[in-house]
Protein backbone atom coordinates (compact mmCIF):
# COMPACT_ATOMS: atom_id res chain seq x y z
CA UNK A 1 0.00 0.00 0.00
CA UNK A 2 0.92 3.55 -0.02
CA UNK A 3 3.15 4.68 2.40
CA UNK A 4 5.06 7.75 3.32
CA UNK A 5 8.75 7.70 5.29
CA UNK A 6 10.08 10.94 6.80
CA UNK A 7 13.37 11.60 9.10
CA UNK A 8 13.34 11.18 11.94
CA UNK A 9 13.33 13.95 14.73
CA UNK A 10 13.51 16.28 16.61
CA UNK A 11 15.83 18.75 14.82
CA UNK A 12 17.18 21.48 16.03
CA UNK A 13 19.13 24.44 14.76
CA UNK A 14 20.04 27.54 15.38
CA UNK A 15 17.99 30.57 13.71
CA UNK A 16 19.05 31.30 10.04
CA UNK A 17 20.88 27.65 9.38
CA UNK A 18 19.55 25.89 6.25
CA UNK A 19 17.24 22.85 6.68
CA UNK A 20 16.30 20.31 4.87
CA UNK A 21 13.73 17.74 5.95
CA UNK A 22 13.66 14.17 3.74
CA UNK A 23 10.75 12.97 2.47
CA UNK A 24 10.57 9.17 0.68
CA UNK A 25 7.11 7.85 -0.79
CA UNK A 26 5.72 4.89 -1.67
CA UNK A 27 2.73 4.77 -3.73
CA UNK A 28 0.78 3.47 -6.49
CA UNK A 29 -0.24 5.62 -9.50
CA UNK A 30 0.96 9.18 -10.07
CA UNK A 31 0.07 10.60 -6.29
CA UNK A 32 0.04 14.26 -5.27
CA UNK A 33 2.48 15.39 -2.49
CA UNK A 34 1.90 17.59 0.72
CA UNK A 35 3.97 19.20 3.53
CA UNK A 36 2.07 20.16 6.43
CA UNK A 37 2.78 21.88 9.51
CA UNK A 38 1.51 21.28 13.06
CA UNK A 39 2.53 24.64 15.70
CA UNK A 40 1.83 23.52 19.25
CA UNK A 41 -1.75 23.41 20.03
CA UNK A 42 -3.07 23.67 16.57
CA UNK A 43 -4.16 21.70 14.06
CA UNK A 44 -2.46 21.15 10.92
CA UNK A 45 -2.19 23.44 7.90
CA UNK A 46 -1.01 22.83 4.51
CA UNK A 47 2.44 24.72 3.95
CA UNK A 48 3.35 23.44 0.01
CA UNK A 49 2.19 21.01 -2.28
CA UNK A 50 3.40 19.42 -5.75
CA UNK A 51 0.60 17.68 -7.93
CA UNK A 52 3.29 16.02 -10.66
CA UNK A 53 6.85 14.76 -10.98
CA UNK A 54 9.00 18.43 -11.00
CA UNK A 55 6.76 20.26 -9.53
CA UNK A 56 8.06 22.51 -6.85
CA UNK A 57 6.54 23.76 -4.45
CA UNK A 58 6.98 26.51 -2.07
CA UNK A 59 5.54 29.31 0.50
CA UNK A 60 6.91 30.94 3.13
CA UNK A 61 9.92 30.61 2.49
CA UNK A 62 9.75 27.02 2.12
CA UNK A 63 10.11 24.65 -1.01
CA UNK A 64 9.75 21.19 -2.29
CA UNK A 65 10.72 19.56 -5.53
CA UNK A 66 8.47 16.67 -6.50
CA UNK A 67 11.19 13.74 -7.64
CA UNK A 68 9.30 10.85 -9.37
CA UNK A 69 13.04 9.10 -9.60
CA UNK A 70 13.80 9.16 -6.44
CA UNK A 71 9.93 9.04 -5.09
CA UNK A 72 11.04 12.06 -3.07
CA UNK A 73 9.90 15.53 -1.75
CA UNK A 74 12.10 16.55 0.35
CA UNK A 75 11.42 20.00 2.24
CA UNK A 76 14.31 22.64 2.26
CA UNK A 77 14.67 26.24 3.91
CA UNK A 78 17.54 28.72 3.35
CA UNK A 79 17.30 30.40 6.18
CA UNK A 80 14.69 29.40 9.58
CA UNK A 81 13.51 31.23 12.37
CA UNK A 82 12.39 30.64 16.32
CA UNK A 83 9.04 30.69 14.18
CA UNK A 84 9.37 27.72 12.29
CA UNK A 85 9.68 25.43 15.63
CA UNK A 86 6.60 23.44 15.15
CA UNK A 87 6.49 19.04 13.59
CA UNK A 88 6.55 19.23 9.86
CA UNK A 89 4.03 16.12 7.99
CA UNK A 90 4.87 14.95 4.76
CA UNK A 91 1.72 13.19 3.11
CA UNK A 92 0.54 11.95 0.05
CA UNK A 93 -3.03 11.45 -1.67
CA UNK A 94 -3.35 8.84 -4.25
CA UNK A 95 -6.11 8.86 -7.40
CA UNK A 96 -7.24 5.76 -5.78
CA UNK A 97 -7.04 6.58 -1.80
CA UNK A 98 -10.56 8.50 -1.93
CA UNK A 99 -9.25 11.47 -1.08
CA UNK A 100 -8.07 10.13 2.19
CA UNK A 101 -4.07 11.96 2.90
CA UNK A 102 -1.36 9.28 4.12
CA UNK A 103 0.96 10.79 6.62
CA UNK A 104 4.77 10.61 7.61
CA UNK A 105 5.25 10.25 11.03
CA UNK A 106 5.89 13.78 11.14
CA UNK A 107 9.19 15.32 11.91
CA UNK A 108 9.90 18.07 14.97
CA UNK A 109 11.99 21.23 14.43
CA UNK A 110 12.97 23.37 17.16
CA UNK A 111 14.66 26.29 15.99
CA UNK A 112 16.82 28.13 18.61
CA UNK A 113 18.04 31.69 19.02
CA UNK B 1 -13.97 33.06 6.48
CA UNK B 2 -14.66 30.73 9.66
CA UNK B 3 -12.43 27.83 9.60
CA UNK B 4 -13.27 24.73 10.41
CA UNK B 5 -14.84 24.22 13.94
CA UNK B 6 -14.67 21.24 16.45
CA UNK B 7 -16.20 20.62 19.62
CA UNK B 8 -15.46 19.95 22.28
CA UNK B 9 -11.86 20.75 22.38
CA UNK B 10 -11.39 18.38 25.47
CA UNK B 11 -12.70 15.33 26.91
CA UNK B 12 -11.93 12.73 29.50
CA UNK B 13 -14.18 10.03 29.60
CA UNK B 14 -14.36 6.30 31.42
CA UNK B 15 -13.16 2.93 29.99
CA UNK B 16 -16.42 1.65 28.11
CA UNK B 17 -18.23 4.60 27.36
CA UNK B 18 -19.00 6.51 24.34
CA UNK B 19 -18.52 9.60 22.66
CA UNK B 20 -19.22 12.16 20.42
CA UNK B 21 -16.98 14.34 18.54
CA UNK B 22 -18.26 16.82 16.27
CA UNK B 23 -17.14 18.93 13.55
CA UNK B 24 -18.48 22.00 11.55
CA UNK B 25 -16.45 22.71 8.30
CA UNK B 26 -15.96 25.64 6.01
CA UNK B 27 -19.13 26.89 4.46
CA UNK B 28 -19.27 24.93 1.36
CA UNK B 29 -16.80 22.66 1.90
CA UNK B 30 -18.95 19.22 1.07
CA UNK B 31 -16.48 17.07 2.20
CA UNK B 32 -15.05 15.72 5.80
CA UNK B 33 -12.50 13.82 6.65
CA UNK B 34 -11.46 12.02 10.34
CA UNK B 35 -8.25 11.63 11.58
CA UNK B 36 -6.33 9.88 14.44
CA UNK B 37 -3.37 11.13 15.86
CA UNK B 38 -1.58 9.54 18.36
CA UNK B 39 2.46 9.65 19.56
CA UNK B 40 3.11 5.76 18.52
CA UNK B 41 0.60 5.56 15.46
CA UNK B 42 0.64 8.93 14.14
CA UNK B 43 -2.14 10.54 11.82
CA UNK B 44 -4.46 7.76 10.83
CA UNK B 45 -7.21 8.47 8.41
CA UNK B 46 -10.93 6.85 10.02
CA UNK B 47 -13.15 8.02 7.48
CA UNK B 48 -14.58 10.69 4.56
CA UNK B 49 -18.07 11.98 4.21
CA UNK B 50 -19.33 13.85 0.95
CA UNK B 51 -23.01 14.77 0.78
CA UNK B 52 -24.22 12.71 3.94
CA UNK B 53 -22.70 9.41 2.20
CA UNK B 54 -19.37 7.72 3.76
CA UNK B 55 -17.13 7.34 0.66
CA UNK B 56 -13.76 5.68 2.40
CA UNK B 57 -13.02 4.40 5.57
CA UNK B 58 -9.78 4.13 7.27
CA UNK B 59 -8.44 0.51 9.05
CA UNK B 60 -10.13 1.19 12.64
CA UNK B 61 -12.62 -1.35 14.09
CA UNK B 62 -16.86 -0.59 13.84
CA UNK B 63 -16.31 1.20 17.51
CA UNK B 64 -15.48 3.96 15.31
CA UNK B 65 -18.53 5.48 13.27
CA UNK B 66 -19.65 8.76 11.62
CA UNK B 67 -21.73 10.58 9.92
CA UNK B 68 -22.62 13.65 8.12
CA UNK B 69 -25.65 15.87 8.25
CA UNK B 70 -27.39 18.02 4.89
CA UNK B 71 -25.34 20.87 6.34
CA UNK B 72 -22.18 19.46 5.91
CA UNK B 73 -21.76 18.94 9.85
CA UNK B 74 -20.19 16.25 11.08
CA UNK B 75 -20.00 13.65 13.96
CA UNK B 76 -18.10 10.84 14.92
CA UNK B 77 -18.72 8.51 17.28
CA UNK B 78 -16.52 6.07 19.62
CA UNK B 79 -18.61 3.70 21.57
CA UNK B 80 -17.04 1.08 24.64
CA UNK B 81 -14.07 3.02 24.82
CA UNK B 82 -10.70 1.69 25.22
CA UNK B 83 -7.82 3.23 26.87
CA UNK B 84 -6.20 2.79 23.23
CA UNK B 85 -8.85 5.66 22.05
CA UNK B 86 -6.79 8.12 23.58
CA UNK B 87 -5.91 10.48 20.96
CA UNK B 88 -6.26 13.99 19.44
CA UNK B 89 -9.35 13.32 16.97
CA UNK B 90 -8.44 15.99 13.99
CA UNK B 91 -11.48 16.75 11.40
CA UNK B 92 -10.29 18.45 7.44
CA UNK B 93 -12.89 19.86 5.17
CA UNK B 94 -12.34 20.52 1.69
CA UNK B 95 -14.34 21.06 -1.78
CA UNK B 96 -13.81 17.32 -2.48
CA UNK B 97 -11.85 18.00 -5.47
CA UNK B 98 -8.71 15.51 -6.04
CA UNK B 99 -5.76 17.71 -4.95
CA UNK B 100 -7.26 20.08 -3.35
CA UNK B 101 -6.15 21.26 0.02
CA UNK B 102 -7.92 20.09 3.00
CA UNK B 103 -8.16 22.36 5.97
CA UNK B 104 -7.69 21.32 9.29
CA UNK B 105 -9.71 22.21 12.58
CA UNK B 106 -7.87 22.33 16.03
CA UNK B 107 -8.72 18.80 16.78
CA UNK B 108 -10.55 17.30 20.13
CA UNK B 109 -8.37 16.01 22.52
CA UNK B 110 -9.72 12.69 24.09
CA UNK B 111 -8.29 11.11 27.03
CA UNK B 112 -9.69 7.46 28.22
CA UNK B 113 -9.21 7.04 31.93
Amino acid sequence: GDSVTQMEGPVTLSEEAFLTINCTYTATGYPSLFWYVQYPGEGLQLLLKATKADDKGSNKGFEATYRKETTSFHLEKGSVQVSDSAVYFCALESPGSGYALNFGKGTSLLVTP
Amino acid sequence: KAGVTQTPRYLIKTRGQQVTLSCSPISGHRSVSWYQQTPGQGLQFLFEYFSETQRNKGNFPGRFSGRQFSNSRSEMNVSTLELGDSALYLCASSYALLWQEAFFGQGTRLTVV
